[in-house]
């Protein structure tokens, strides 16, 4: 079956300390990966995606993401949390296919201590 | 490039109205819709999936005649709740697929429309 799993539900990082987000997935085809960030109350935005190439993909706001197949892994990182980034994040895995939904994981929420 | 518009950002309707949400692809020809419920906290789940000019596809569990889906153009959308309750009450997302004029594909989310039914 076609999943994403984020294991973590919510993560507390202080302003200016590394942050590591989990996302792994299980799909039959070669998955096309997605990040995303919801502000609350608001829709999505897209960080970043992979769909082949470098496995280590830069996204906006000083976001990186790294595809390791055989982890079945897209993790998520930033150097430098800011207070700013506070919000839910969103692993999603899909065909590169105009015709096909993506598959949301359930998220993780990030909350930045000062 | 690759925009959705979706509207209302925000609605309150009385429980047994209908209310019309849209969603629209403003710089490209969206040939499939997808609509999506997200609950406080929750993920995104998948409602139902509509290619232009075709009948939408739902997903199990989500009762067509209660959310109609609407793809009649290449650039617009409409989900209707109808006969609304407060259960109905949610976060709704449109997202649109299509190819951009550079002929790569595309998948852009609209900024989603609250319901709140009273």
């Amino acid at each position: 079956a076609q999943s994403v799993t984020q294991p973590d539900i919510h993560i507390t990082v202080s302003e200016g300390a590394s942050l590591e987000l989990r996302c792994n997935y299980s799909y039959g085809a070669t998955p096309y990966l997605f990040w995303y960030v919801q502000s609350p109350g608001q829709g999505l935005q897209l960080l970043l995606k992979y769909f082949s190439g470098d496995t280590l993909v830069q996204g906006i706001k000083g976001f990186e993401a790294e595809f390791k197949r055989s982890q079945s892994s897209f993790n998520l990182r930033k150097p430098s949390v800011h207070w700013s980034d506070a919000a839910e994040y969103f692993c999603a895995v899909g065909p590169n296919q105009a015709g096909t939904a993506l598959i949301f994981g359930k998220g993780t929420t990030l909350s930045v201590s000062s | 490039g690759a925009v959705v518009s979706q509207h209302p950002s925000w609605v309150i309707c009385k429980s047994g109205t209908s209310v019309k949400i849209e969603c629209r692809s403003l710089d490209f020809q969206a040939t499939t819709m997808f609509w999506y419920r997200q609950f406080p906290k929750q993920s995104l789940m998948l409602m139902a999936t509509s290619n232009e000019g075709s009948k939408a596809t739902y997903e199990q569990g989500v009762e067509k005649d209660k959310f109609l889906i609407n793809h009649a153009s290449l650039t617009l959308s409409t989900l209707t709740v109808t006969s609304a309750h407060p259960e109905d009450s949610s976060f709704y997302i449109c997202s649109a697929g299509g190819q951009a004029s550079s002929g790569a594909n595309v998948l852009t989310f609209g900024a989603g429309s609250r319901l709140t039914v009273l």
